[in-house]
């Protein structure tokens, strides 16, 4: 039973641009929350979708992120106009159920480097 | 105050030492509670779920104190591969993760 994936696992980007990074969930589990790491920070909470469902953004920033995890195919954290405090790790995790209740495992991440 | 609160560390221990990690919380209805670990630049795994009667797997115990709204993690007889960062993990929604403490276990 393959793990979450990522891809890809780095990534640069110069300012400016765009930054997708993608996550495939566990099979069987079709809750996915993306979290940011930042350098010498704790993990923190961005995003929980369901399939074509996103259920609570509260940890978004409220510009230039954006995530989707559409009926068929990974869930995409979308990053526009990418700036140099973007860098950080952007970790994706997935469980069977919701609501927070239920262990989460996590993909080996992403690591966004913004030149 | 912060969500979720751990030793600042890092915790430098000899092999074969017990050494316990300390952590709070703020929100009294949070529901579930884990530890995880975090090695150096990778992801988070899960070490243990935390329930109130106590739970003990190998050389690892966690407590969980609701009405103090407090968790601890024992690791007894540490070995160089527990070298890692301790995640104190709290759930209500979502997972809100303490900044973890550190140990390093040396020979």
């Amino acid at each position: 039973n393959a793990g979450v994936m990522q891809n890809p696992r780095h990534l640069v980007r110069r300012r400016g641009q765009e930054a997708r990074l993608r996550c495939s969930p566990m099979k069987g589990h079709s809750h996915v929350y993306w979290y940011r790491q930042l350098p010498e920070e704790g993990l923190k909470f961005m995003v929980y979708l369901q399939k074509e469902n996103i259920i609570d953004e509260s940890g978004m920033p409220k510009e230039r992120f954006s995530a989707e995890f559409p009926k068929e195919g990974p869930s995409i954290l979308r990053i526009q106009q990418v700036v140099r405090g973007d860098s950080a790790a952007y970790f994706c995790a997935s469980s069977p159920l919701g609501q927070g209740a239920y262990e989460q495992y996590f993909g080996p991440g992403t690591r966004l480097t913004v030149t | 105050r912060k969500e979720v609160e751990q030793d600042p560390g890092p915790f430098n221990v000899p092999e074969g030492a017990t050494v316990a990690f300390n952590c709070t919380y703020s929100n009294s209805a949070s529901q579930s509670f884990f530890w995880y670990r975090q090695d150096c630049r990778k992801e988070p795994k899960l070490l243990m779920s935390v329930y109130s009667s106590g739970n003990e797997d190998g050389r690892f115990t966690a407590q969980l104190n609701r009405a103090s709204q407090y968790i601890s993690l024992l690791i007894r007889d540490s070995k160089l591969s527990d070298s890692a960062t301790y995640l104190c993990v709290v759930s209500y929604s979502t997972l809100t993760f303490g900044k973890g403490t550190m140990l390093l276990v040396s020979p």
